[in-house]
This record gives structure tokens, sequence and C-alpha cells, in this order.
């Protein structure tokens, strides 16, 4: 099986500008959810898509929007690019059976976003 | 309220021996699962053992171990005979009933010196 595929591996933009990543599941998997690492915060939840529908949501600014197309793919997009938005932005995938606490993610490589 | 807590943000072990990573979790559900993922600077999270709150037994999976003591809710992960390919930041992960969201940990930063 192919692993979590994440598109690009680096960008670099400046403020102001948007942004969009791009995130292919194991096949089968239908829920893709994003986090953001920095070395201050950490691996934060931002959200969840499962069958084309946002299942959760974390604590960010609705410049980070995402969206899940019919073949699970999912792609976040962030507007008005900020410099505390350079991160590490990572999608994980999962069936996304949500009551089952055995389910792990299953992470792609990440892209690493630099706004200057 | 932090629901997870590595308290060692940097750990240092000599190649070939033996280092515990440590992981408490706060939780109020009697179902949830407990993970750990490993991070090497290439930024990949790779999955590396799972404990269930209802197994009885540690689990194990090759060189990694889980010293679970749901009492007292800490789910250290041992390592074994490390290997200089460990050096990476390890993350303590918890999915509970209730709250459907994976939620990690800070971080231990491991290097193995040869």
């Amino acid at each position: 099986k192919a692993g979590v595929t994440q598109t690009p591996r680096y960008l670099i933009k400046t403020r102001g500008q948007q942004v969009t990543l791009s995130c292919s599941p194991i096949s089968g998997h239908r829920s893709v959810s994003w986090y953001q690492q920095t070395p201050g915060q950490g691996l934060q939840f931002l959200f969840e898509y499962f069958s084309e529908t946002q299942r959760n949501k974390g604590n960010f600014p609705g410049r980070f929007s995402g969206r899940q197309f019919s073949n699970s793919r999912s792609e976040m997009n962030v507007s008005t690019l900020e410099l505390g938005d350079s991160a590490l932005y990572l999608c994980a995938s999962s069936s996304g059976n949500s009551i089952a606490t055995n389910e792990k993610l299953l992470f792609g490589s990440g892209t690493q976003l630099s706004v200057l | 309220a932090q629901k997870i807590t590595q308290t060692q943000p940097g750990m240092f072990v000599q190649e070939k021996e033996a280092v515990t990573l440590d992981c408490t979790y706060d939780t109020s559900d009697q179902s949830y699962g407990l993970f750990w993922y490993k991070q090497p600077s290439s930024g990949e999270m790779i999955f590396l053992i799972y404990q269930g709150s209802y197994d009885e037994q540690n689990a194990t999976e090759g060189r990694y171990s889980l010293n679970f003591q749901k009492a007292r809710k800490s789910a250290n992960l041992v390592i074994s005979a490390s290997q200089l390919g460990d050096s990476a930041m390890y993350f303590c992960a918890m999915k509970e009933t209730s709250y459907d969201k994976v939620i990690f940990g800070p971080g231990t930063s491991l290097s193995v010196i040869p």
C-alpha cells in the first residue's frame, strides 16, 4: 500500500499570500486530519475531514480552511499568511472510526511552510 | 489543562543501552488508547506502538515496549538496545472515546550516543 502523500514538501511564501497544501491518504482511508507543528506550540490539531465533510475543528482562525474530495484526497488552505504560520503541516489518514480508540493515525512526511 | 505530559524535553542514551521515555496522561474515560510516535529529523511521524486501556498485558513491538500503569495514568515507552537511528523526537498520544481527536504530548528529544 502506498503511504500518505503530502505535496509539496517545502514552500516559501511571503506575508499576505495564500497557500494550498495537498494530502492523499492511504487507499481505503476516509478520514484525513491536519496538524500544525511548531517548536513553541508542538502538534496542534487543525481539522479533520471524513467523507468530504469537516467532522472536527481545532482552535484556529478562519484563515485556515480545508476540503476533502470524493477520492478522500484533502487540501488545506491558509489565506493572508502571517509570519507565525511558518510551521510543519502534517496530515494523517485513518479509516475514520471516530469511537475506536485503537485506530492509529498514519502520517505523511509533512509540508514545511516558511513565511517571509 | 495539559492532557498528556512528557516531562523529559531531552534525553541522552548510550548506544546498545535501554532507555525509558516518560508519559503521563489525564482522562476520565474508561476506554481510551495510547500511542507512541517517532519523528526523525525528516519530519514524518512514524507509529511505534499502541496500548488499549483494557489491555491487561503491556504492549511490545520488537525493541519497543510500553510500561503501562493504569492507576498511575502512565504509559512509558521503553526502547531496548538503542541504535543510532533511534535519535529522534518521540511523542505520546491519546485517543478517548469521549473526544474523538488524537491529542499529542509535547514530545521528548532522544539522542543516541555512539
